[in-house]
This record gives structure tokens, sequence and C-alpha cells, in this order.
């Protein structure tokens, strides 16, 4: 079955450091990947997308690239912000008529002044 | 419009009370989704409705009753909950298609004394 592995961290930087999230995947076929953020007593927000290979995804300073080669979907970000501090969740969905969105445990990033 | 809105934001249930959660959607997606999230873990998908019918049922507990009137809103009826059962219940909605995303609403904190 499908499955995401994401570094759990915590993950503890100063402000302005450079962030990665590391998130490998396992799937049948070719999922669409995902990154959601969930900042502290909220719901999730859609951080970026990409639904095949080679494309990358982009959304407030934050990137990932879809590899198919190493089944990878890493976060990156350059100058992380106090503002940042979240978790941040790796997802895939399958593709055709399968709803289910298939999430990894999780990274708390904590980014200090 | 991208909003997924939830009400109430917060609910204290006894265990012999009967109590409903409401989500509202009027982006015209067709798909909506029930998600449980304990402390420090993924979401974990409860149901999922496509076209106002139910598509999905995780194995969810009678007690968990969802019900989708129409295309933009989906209701969760709680009846006999048990204190494991107090969680955040997030709502999600999406067009019915493999790549889309689902777009979350911001969670009805639930407690069950």
């Amino acid at each position: 079955g499908d499955s995401v592995t994401q570094m759990e961290g915590p993950v503890t930087l100063s402000e302005e450091a450079f962030l990665t999230i590391n998130c490998t995947y396992t799937a049948t076929g070719y999922p669409s990947l995902f990154w959601y953020v969930q900042y502290p007593g909220e719901g999730l927000q859609l951080l970026l997308k990409a639904t095949k290979a080679d494309d990358k995804g982009s959304n407030k300073g934050f990137e990932a690239t879809y590899r198919k080669e190493t089944t990878s979907f890493h976060l990156e970000k350059g100058s992380v912000q106090v503002s940042d501090s979240a978790v941040y969740f790796c997802a895939l969905r399958s593709g055709g008529s399968n709803y289910k969105l298939t999430f990894g445990k999780g990274t708390l990033l904590t980014v200090n002044p | 419009d991208t909003e997924v809105t939830q009400t109430p934001k917060h609910l204290v249930m006894g265990m012999t009370n009967k109590k409903s959660l409401k989500c509202e959607q009027h982006m015209g997606h067709r798909a909506m989704y029930w998600y449980k999230q304990k402390a420090k873990k993924p979401p974990e998908l409860m149901f999922v409705y496509s076209y106002e019918k139910l598509s999905i049922n995780e194995s969810v507990p009678s007690r968990f009753s969802p019900e989708c009137p129409n295309s933009s809103l989906l209701n969760l009826h709680l009846h006999a909950l048990q204190p494991e059962d107090s969680a955040l219940y997030l709502c999600a909605s999406s067009r019915v298609s493999g790549s889309d995303e689902q777009y979350f609403g911001p969670g009805t904190r639930l407690t069950v004394t």
C-alpha cells in the first residue's frame, strides 16, 4: 500500500537558517504529492503540491521537487522566519478515483529569533 | 473563496449527549471528508462523500454518523461517545479528481467528559 516517510524531528533552527525536511514515499502508479502546514491550534493548510515527475511546487519561499527516481519530495526554504514555526506534513494521493490522502507523521519545526 | 468553515470551534460533551458538527464549503467541490486528528499525529480519514453519497467509511464506530444534506454541507452526528474520542475533527473538500488537493477547515476541538 501507499506510505510516506518523513523526518520526525523536532527540528529547531535559528531565524534565517536553511530548512530541509526530508520526505520519501511508496506508491503504486503516479501519485500527486503535497506539503501541508499546521499552525498551533489550527487546521491544515496546503503549502504546495506537485502532480508529476520533475514538477517543482513553490509557495511563500518554500519549494519541493517531485523526484520519481528517488521517490522523494523534500521541503526546502532558504531563510526561515519565526512565523514558519508549525508542523509540516508530507502527503500523497494516488490517482484515479482514490480520494485518500496518505500522510507522513509530521515534522515539528521551531524557529527561534 | 477557498474557505471551508466548521462549527463549533470547541465542543465539550458528556458520554450520554447527542451533538453535531457542521462543515460548509462554497467552492463547488463535490467530494467532502471527515478526519480525526489526535495530538501530535497526522489526520486519520473517517468518511468520504462523493456527489453527496457516502463512498468511503474507514470502519468508523456507529456512534459517529455522517450526513451530507447537499453539495455544500457536511454534518457529523455524535452520540454516546467515549473519552478516547476526544480529538480535533477536521473537515475537508476537493474537486472530484485524483490529483486535486484537499482544502481543510480549521477543525472542531472535541472533548468528551
